[in-house]
């Protein structure tokens, strides 16, 4: 079964600096979306994408970060100068289809640690 | 303000035993309604899923949930638990209306022993 995959599973970076999480969503799924989940809290919406334009983006979303499907396989989210609150596990997903109730397909997530 | 709750943080069921776990939801119009576990180290895997028709789902693994309109509530069921079913299982909807986000409850441990 297709899967979504995330890299890289743990990522320990130190504050201020840049960080990229990298996702390949499942081939044949145009939409794409970011969440994250601060330890011993709810799993929450950061952003979805398609059509390589931002559809919508919650309130976590703000300057600092950025989303990105370079190439026809990857779709990556930067944090520009991670802060301590940043650190959280970070879930890609992806979608065949945004409005007729399709699932969303989560990869294992990376563990973003910021020291 | 939309939201889903999921009033026991964790659930206690006996192998062979029927189990349930409790989601309730609070989103204007009719949303799209789903289940998802969540194994130690692993993402979210979708479990089912209610959009229209019978209030009642099948989905993965010989789960269900019975969707019901005037409660406001989409419970998770299995007839007969097993060990392999102890998880973390997590109640998600979407707002039907031009919105793509998932806003999950806060999880329910199922703990199934033998």
């Amino acid at each position: 079964e297709p899967e979504v995959t995330q890299t890289p599973s743990h990522q320990v970076t130190q504050m201020g600096q840049e960080v990229i999480l990298r996702c390949v969503p499942i081939s044949n799924h145009l939409y794409f979306y970011w969440y994250r989940q601060i330890l011993g809290q709810k799993v929450e919406f950061l952003v979805s994408f398609y059509n390589n334009e931002i559809s919508e983006k919650s309130e976590i979303f703000d300057d600092q970060f950025s989303v990105e499907r370079p190439d026809g396989s990857n779709f990556t989210l930067k944090i520009r100068s991670t802060k301590l609150e940043d650190s959280a596990m970070y879930f890609c997903a992806s979608s065949s289809g945004d409005r007729g109730g399709q699932p969303q397909h989560f990869g294992d997530g990376t563990r973003l640690s910021i020291l | 303000a939309q939201s889903v709750a999921q009033p026991e943080d964790q659930v206690n069921v006996a192998e062979g035993n029927p189990l349930t776990v409790k989601c309730t939801y609070s989103v204007s119009g009719n949303p799209y309604l789903f289940w998802y576990v969540q194994y130690p180290n692993r993402g979210l895997q979708f479990l089912l899923k209610y959009i229209t028709g019978d209030n009642l789902v099948k989905g993965s693994y010989g789960f269900e949930a019975e969707f019901n309109k005037s409660q406001t509530s989409f419970h998770l069921k299995k007839p007969s638990a097993l060990v392999s079913d102890s998880a973390l299982y997590f109640c998600a909807v979407r707002d039907r209306r031009n919105t793509d986000k998932l806003i999950f409850g806060t999880g329910t441990r199922l703990q199934v022993f033998p």
